[in-house]
């Protein structure tokens, strides 16, 4: 299996921009997770998804951030419009607690994204 | 509330030297799981171990180690002999025991450089 594979890799885009950030999680995986790491707030889980349906989104800091899971193999987090805070490193990763016990995350590469 | 506590920010050594990474938890769950993670310079978060509360055994992998203690609501890592490629971040992280998969709760991290 390839991972979990996210896109882009690096984004730099402006304030007041739309941000779209992707994610595939592995095969067979019905847990997906957001998470952001910056320096000041370390790793902070936005968003959880269980079989496309999001189960907790009581770390999405505001109306700005969306995400979504159309299926089970594909994921995205919108921030619009996006701000300089919003800079930061957005990772996802997959679990199956059935494959793999719970919590056991594999993360993606993340999505490294500067808003100027 | 569940909060991990990495008090060490960043470690030092030379290679060959064994290091540990300290980790305090507070939760008032009655199970739960305790985590290690590694986030190399590539910058994926790597998992590394999972320890469910009612195990109290401690852990050796190779040259890793785990140091569970329930009393001091401890999870210690160490690491024997080190290696330069053993220099990286290394999260602990804490998740209540649901059954299936829930929020983690992460510290801020130690960077450890292992030189040469």
């Amino acid at each position: 299996d390839a991972g979990v594979i996210q896109s882009p890799r690096h984004e730099v885009t402006e304030m007041g921009q739309e941000v779209t950030l992707r994610c595939k999680p592995i095969s067979g995986h019905d847990y997906l997770f957001w998470y952001r790491q910056t320096m000041m707030r370390g790793l902070e889980l936005l968003i959880y998804f269980n079989n496309n349906v999001p189960i907790d989104d009581s770390g999405m800091p505001e109306d700005r951030f969306s995400a979504k899971m159309p299926n089970a193999s594909f994921s995205t987090l919108k921030i619009q419009p996006s701000e300089p805070r919003d800079s930061a490193v957005y990772f996802c990763a997959s679990s199956s607690g059935v494959l793999t016990g719970a919590n056991v995350l594999t993360f993606g590469a993340g999505s490294r994204l500067t808003v100027l | 509330a569940q909060k991990v506590t990495q008090a060490q920010t960043e470690i030092s050594v030379v290679e060959k030297e064994d290091v540990t990474l300290d980790c305090v938890y507070e939760t008032r769950d009655t199970t739960y799981y305790l985590f290690w993670y590694k986030q190399p310079p590539s910058g994926e978060l790597v998992f590394l171990i999972r320890r469910n509360s009612f195990d109290e055994q401690n852990e050796i992998s190779g040259r890793y180690s785990w140091n569970f203690q329930k009393s001091t609501s401890s999870f210690n890592f160490t690491i024997t002999a080190s290696q330069v490629v053993d220099s990286a971040v290394y999260f602990c992280a804490l998740s209540p025991d649901t059954g299936a998969n829930s929020k983690l709760t992460f510290g801020k991290g130690i960077t450890l450089s292992v030189r040469p």
